[in-house]
Protein backbone atom coordinates (compact mmCIF):
# COMPACT_ATOMS: atom_id res chain seq x y z
CA UNK A 1 0.00 0.00 0.00
CA UNK A 2 0.88 3.60 0.16
CA UNK A 3 3.46 4.87 2.20
CA UNK A 4 4.12 8.75 2.83
CA UNK A 5 7.24 10.12 4.43
CA UNK A 6 7.59 13.34 5.76
CA UNK A 7 10.71 15.47 6.52
CA UNK A 8 11.58 17.41 8.79
CA UNK A 9 10.08 16.57 12.04
CA UNK A 10 10.30 20.00 13.24
CA UNK A 11 11.32 23.29 11.64
CA UNK A 12 12.08 26.04 13.07
CA UNK A 13 12.41 30.03 11.21
CA UNK A 14 12.18 33.47 11.89
CA UNK A 15 9.68 35.87 11.07
CA UNK A 16 9.95 36.66 7.37
CA UNK A 17 11.64 33.46 6.68
CA UNK A 18 11.00 30.94 3.97
CA UNK A 19 9.81 27.39 5.05
CA UNK A 20 10.20 24.17 3.32
CA UNK A 21 8.43 20.83 4.02
CA UNK A 22 9.00 17.77 1.82
CA UNK A 23 7.31 14.38 1.15
CA UNK A 24 7.84 11.17 -0.43
CA UNK A 25 5.20 9.22 -1.62
CA UNK A 26 5.72 5.36 -2.69
CA UNK A 27 2.36 4.31 -4.73
CA UNK A 28 3.07 5.80 -8.47
CA UNK A 29 -1.09 5.73 -8.58
CA UNK A 30 -1.48 8.43 -6.13
CA UNK A 31 -2.85 11.14 -7.91
CA UNK A 32 -4.02 13.68 -5.21
CA UNK A 33 -1.83 15.42 -3.16
CA UNK A 34 -3.16 17.93 0.03
CA UNK A 35 -1.39 19.40 2.64
CA UNK A 36 -3.06 19.96 5.92
CA UNK A 37 -2.59 22.63 8.71
CA UNK A 38 -3.12 21.72 12.31
CA UNK A 39 -3.75 24.09 14.99
CA UNK A 40 -3.77 22.85 18.87
CA UNK A 41 -6.83 21.34 19.97
CA UNK A 42 -8.23 21.71 16.26
CA UNK A 43 -8.71 18.99 13.34
CA UNK A 44 -6.46 19.27 9.97
CA UNK A 45 -7.89 22.05 7.95
CA UNK A 46 -6.84 22.17 4.00
CA UNK A 47 -4.43 24.77 2.99
CA UNK A 48 -3.16 24.06 -0.43
CA UNK A 49 -3.38 20.82 -2.79
CA UNK A 50 -2.17 19.55 -5.72
CA UNK A 51 -3.41 17.14 -8.53
CA UNK A 52 -0.66 15.00 -10.68
CA UNK A 53 -1.63 16.81 -13.80
CA UNK A 54 -0.06 19.87 -12.60
CA UNK A 55 3.78 20.77 -10.92
CA UNK A 56 3.11 23.65 -9.21
CA UNK A 57 0.44 25.77 -7.69
CA UNK A 58 0.81 28.93 -5.37
CA UNK A 59 -2.13 30.50 -3.29
CA UNK A 60 -0.07 33.96 -2.19
CA UNK A 61 2.12 33.01 0.41
CA UNK A 62 1.72 28.92 0.25
CA UNK A 63 3.05 26.74 -2.52
CA UNK A 64 2.92 23.18 -3.42
CA UNK A 65 5.24 21.54 -6.07
CA UNK A 66 4.79 18.06 -7.33
CA UNK A 67 7.59 15.61 -8.88
CA UNK A 68 5.94 12.92 -10.50
CA UNK A 69 9.24 10.95 -11.52
CA UNK A 70 10.73 11.38 -8.18
CA UNK A 71 7.65 10.70 -6.50
CA UNK A 72 8.09 14.08 -3.95
CA UNK A 73 5.86 17.00 -2.86
CA UNK A 74 6.83 20.26 -1.02
CA UNK A 75 5.30 22.71 0.99
CA UNK A 76 6.86 26.14 0.29
CA UNK A 77 5.73 28.89 2.82
CA UNK A 78 7.32 32.65 2.02
CA UNK A 79 6.92 35.56 4.32
CA UNK A 80 6.34 33.46 7.29
CA UNK A 81 4.66 34.85 10.35
CA UNK A 82 4.28 33.60 13.86
CA UNK A 83 0.29 32.37 13.16
CA UNK A 84 1.89 29.79 11.01
CA UNK A 85 2.99 27.98 13.79
CA UNK A 86 1.26 24.62 13.79
CA UNK A 87 1.72 21.28 12.84
CA UNK A 88 1.62 20.67 9.14
CA UNK A 89 0.60 17.16 7.31
CA UNK A 90 1.23 15.91 3.80
CA UNK A 91 -1.44 13.22 2.16
CA UNK A 92 -1.54 11.40 -0.67
CA UNK A 93 -4.49 9.33 -2.27
CA UNK A 94 -5.24 7.03 -5.25
CA UNK A 95 -7.35 7.49 -8.02
CA UNK A 96 -10.82 6.32 -6.89
CA UNK A 97 -10.64 6.54 -3.38
CA UNK A 98 -10.87 8.97 -1.03
CA UNK A 99 -8.89 7.53 1.75
CA UNK A 100 -5.87 9.91 2.86
CA UNK A 101 -2.45 8.30 3.82
CA UNK A 102 -0.83 10.81 5.56
CA UNK A 103 2.83 11.59 6.20
CA UNK A 104 4.25 12.00 9.93
CA UNK A 105 3.83 15.46 10.48
CA UNK A 106 6.45 18.55 10.84
CA UNK A 107 6.15 20.86 13.94
CA UNK A 108 6.65 24.81 12.38
CA UNK A 109 7.62 27.33 14.88
CA UNK A 110 7.82 31.00 13.73
CA UNK A 111 9.97 33.10 16.59
CA UNK A 112 9.02 36.75 15.93
CA UNK B 1 -17.65 23.17 2.65
CA UNK B 2 -18.80 20.90 5.48
CA UNK B 3 -19.52 21.73 8.42
CA UNK B 4 -18.68 19.06 11.13
CA UNK B 5 -19.53 18.93 14.58
CA UNK B 6 -18.01 15.99 17.35
CA UNK B 7 -19.24 15.29 21.21
CA UNK B 8 -17.80 14.78 23.20
CA UNK B 9 -14.92 17.41 22.47
CA UNK B 10 -12.71 15.67 25.43
CA UNK B 11 -13.14 13.07 27.90
CA UNK B 12 -11.22 10.91 30.59
CA UNK B 13 -12.92 7.17 31.01
CA UNK B 14 -11.85 3.97 33.21
CA UNK B 15 -9.74 1.07 31.57
CA UNK B 16 -12.43 -1.21 30.51
CA UNK B 17 -15.45 0.91 29.89
CA UNK B 18 -16.22 1.93 26.41
CA UNK B 19 -16.88 5.22 25.08
CA UNK B 20 -19.38 6.61 22.28
CA UNK B 21 -18.43 9.50 20.03
CA UNK B 22 -20.93 11.05 18.12
CA UNK B 23 -19.91 13.23 14.48
CA UNK B 24 -22.74 14.96 12.98
CA UNK B 25 -22.40 17.04 9.25
CA UNK B 26 -24.26 19.92 8.24
CA UNK B 27 -25.02 18.16 4.73
CA UNK B 28 -25.86 15.25 3.35
CA UNK B 29 -22.45 12.76 2.59
CA UNK B 30 -22.35 9.16 1.27
CA UNK B 31 -19.30 8.54 3.03
CA UNK B 32 -17.96 9.44 6.49
CA UNK B 33 -14.07 8.68 7.64
CA UNK B 34 -12.71 8.19 11.05
CA UNK B 35 -9.47 8.95 11.98
CA UNK B 36 -7.05 8.13 15.07
CA UNK B 37 -4.37 10.56 16.01
CA UNK B 38 -2.08 8.86 18.66
CA UNK B 39 0.06 12.02 20.95
CA UNK B 40 2.43 13.15 18.37
CA UNK B 41 1.67 10.88 15.69
CA UNK B 42 -0.12 11.30 12.24
CA UNK B 43 -3.63 10.31 11.34
CA UNK B 44 -4.53 6.78 10.88
CA UNK B 45 -7.36 5.64 9.42
CA UNK B 46 -9.37 3.84 11.20
CA UNK B 47 -13.19 2.76 9.11
CA UNK B 48 -14.77 3.95 6.56
CA UNK B 49 -18.72 4.63 7.61
CA UNK B 50 -21.22 4.00 4.17
CA UNK B 51 -25.11 4.82 4.89
CA UNK B 52 -26.88 1.74 4.99
CA UNK B 53 -24.32 -0.83 4.79
CA UNK B 54 -21.24 -2.34 7.19
CA UNK B 55 -18.10 -0.24 7.95
CA UNK B 56 -14.97 -0.83 6.23
CA UNK B 57 -12.29 -1.57 8.10
CA UNK B 58 -8.40 -0.74 7.89
CA UNK B 59 -6.00 -3.36 8.56
CA UNK B 60 -5.37 -3.40 12.16
CA UNK B 61 -8.57 -2.01 13.20
CA UNK B 62 -11.61 -4.37 13.95
CA UNK B 63 -15.17 -4.11 14.36
CA UNK B 64 -15.40 -5.75 18.14
CA UNK B 65 -13.52 -3.09 19.31
CA UNK B 66 -14.32 0.23 17.03
CA UNK B 67 -18.24 -0.44 16.49
CA UNK B 68 -19.27 1.80 14.05
CA UNK B 69 -23.08 3.30 13.31
CA UNK B 70 -24.14 5.05 10.05
CA UNK B 71 -27.92 5.61 10.53
CA UNK B 72 -28.50 8.68 8.01
CA UNK B 73 -26.26 10.41 5.92
CA UNK B 74 -25.49 13.65 8.19
CA UNK B 75 -24.37 11.07 11.50
CA UNK B 76 -22.62 8.75 12.60
CA UNK B 77 -20.77 7.15 15.93
CA UNK B 78 -17.79 5.44 16.76
CA UNK B 79 -17.27 3.25 19.95
CA UNK B 80 -14.06 2.40 21.27
CA UNK B 81 -14.91 -0.32 23.46
CA UNK B 82 -13.11 -2.13 26.16
CA UNK B 83 -10.94 0.44 26.49
CA UNK B 84 -6.97 0.20 27.81
CA UNK B 85 -4.54 3.21 28.21
CA UNK B 86 -3.33 2.33 24.59
CA UNK B 87 -6.65 3.41 23.75
CA UNK B 88 -5.97 7.28 24.41
CA UNK B 89 -5.95 9.47 20.95
CA UNK B 90 -7.26 11.89 18.92
CA UNK B 91 -10.11 10.47 17.23
CA UNK B 92 -11.60 12.53 14.10
CA UNK B 93 -14.36 11.79 12.16
CA UNK B 94 -13.66 13.36 7.89
CA UNK B 95 -16.26 13.90 5.23
CA UNK B 96 -15.32 14.35 1.71
CA UNK B 97 -12.19 13.53 -0.68
CA UNK B 98 -10.46 14.68 -3.52
CA UNK B 99 -12.95 13.30 -5.70
CA UNK B 100 -15.97 15.15 -4.86
CA UNK B 101 -12.98 18.47 -3.54
CA UNK B 102 -11.25 17.97 -0.64
CA UNK B 103 -11.64 16.20 2.79
CA UNK B 104 -12.99 18.21 6.09
CA UNK B 105 -12.24 17.17 9.21
CA UNK B 106 -14.10 17.62 12.61
CA UNK B 107 -11.98 19.13 15.76
CA UNK B 108 -11.53 16.06 17.27
CA UNK B 109 -12.08 14.09 20.58
CA UNK B 110 -9.39 13.86 22.73
CA UNK B 111 -9.64 10.21 24.88
CA UNK B 112 -7.65 9.59 27.61
CA UNK B 113 -7.83 6.41 29.53
CA UNK B 114 -6.59 5.95 32.95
Amino acid sequence: GENVEQHPSTLSVQEGDSAVIKCTYSDSASNYFPWYKQELGKGPQLIIDIRSNVGEKKDQRIAVTLNKTAKHFSLHITETQPEDSAVYFCAASMVNTDKLIFGTGTRLQVFP
Amino acid sequence: SAVISQKPSRDICQRGTSLTIQCQVDSQVTMMFWYRQQPGQSLTLIATANQGSEATYESGFVIDKFPISRPNLTFSTLTVSNMSPEDSSIYLCSVGGPRDTEAFFGQGTRLTVV
